[in-house]
């Protein structure tokens, strides 16, 4: 069936330092990828997305490329902030309309 | 601020109780879909809703339901709670229907069983 697997936490950096948060998916089908970030006490909002394979999704310096051929979407970041500090959520869309997903990944950042 | 909105915000009820968490969704948004989100299991999906019918259903215990009126609010009937039911529940609405949609979540009620 379908799934997602994301990096276990938590994770502290300093502020500056490059992030990456693996997301690894086992599908059938085209899915829809997703990162989604949960602010302490917030509800979840969605971060970026790719609709298909090679698509880049990006925003606010944040990047995860959609590879098939390696089933990943993995979250990167050149240079975190304190105010990064989140949980990251990998998801997954179906065809089907199921949502799956990831356990969550808890980053701290230090100044 | 989302834009969606979720009563009440917590809910502390006894085992075996029946409760009502309710959603209203974004302006113009036709599907609502509910999840659960525990320490144990994380985030689950529940169920989805698009303009008033049953679109998708995950995770959902017998003893949940859920329904979409037509004024398109959104209501998760919790029965016979359990411990185990204890979480925080989210409700998210999109504009559309597929699995690309992007989901826009409230700010989740609470839900404490003792």
């Amino acid at each position: 069936g379908n799934s997602v697997t994301q990096m276990e936490g938590p994770v502290t950096l300093s502020e500056e330092a490059f992030l990456t948060i693996n997301c690894t998916y086992t599908a059938t089908g085209y899915p829809s990828l997703f990162w989604y970030v949960q602010y302490p006490g917030e509800g979840l909002q969605l971060l970026l997305k790719a609709t298909k394979a090679d698509d880049k999704g990006s925003n606010k310096g944040f990047e995860a490329t959609y590879r098939k051929e390696t089933t990943s979407f993995h979250l990167e970041k050149g240079s975190v902030q304190v105010s990064d500090s989140a949980v990251y959520f990998c998801a997954l869309g179906d065809t089907g309309n199921q949502f799956y997903f990831g356990t969550g990944t808890s980053l701290t950042v230090i100044p | 601020d989302s834009g969606v909105t979720q009563t009440p915000k917590h809910l502390i009820t006894a085992t075996g109780q029946r409760v009502t968490l309710r959603c209203s969704p974004r302006s113009g948004d036709l599907s609502v879909y509910w999840y659960q989100q525990s320490l144990d299991q994380g985030l689950q999906f529940l169920i989805q809703y698009y303009n008033g019918e049953e679109r998708a259903k995950g995770n959902i215990l017998e003893r949940f339901s859920a329904q979409q009126f037509p004024d398109l609010h959104s209501e998760l009937n919790l029965s016979s709670l359990e411990l185990g039911d204890s979480a925080l529940y989210f409700c998210a609405s999109s504009a559309g229907q597929t699995d690309q949609e992007t989901q826009y979540f409230g700010p989740g009620t609470r839900l404490l069983v003792l």
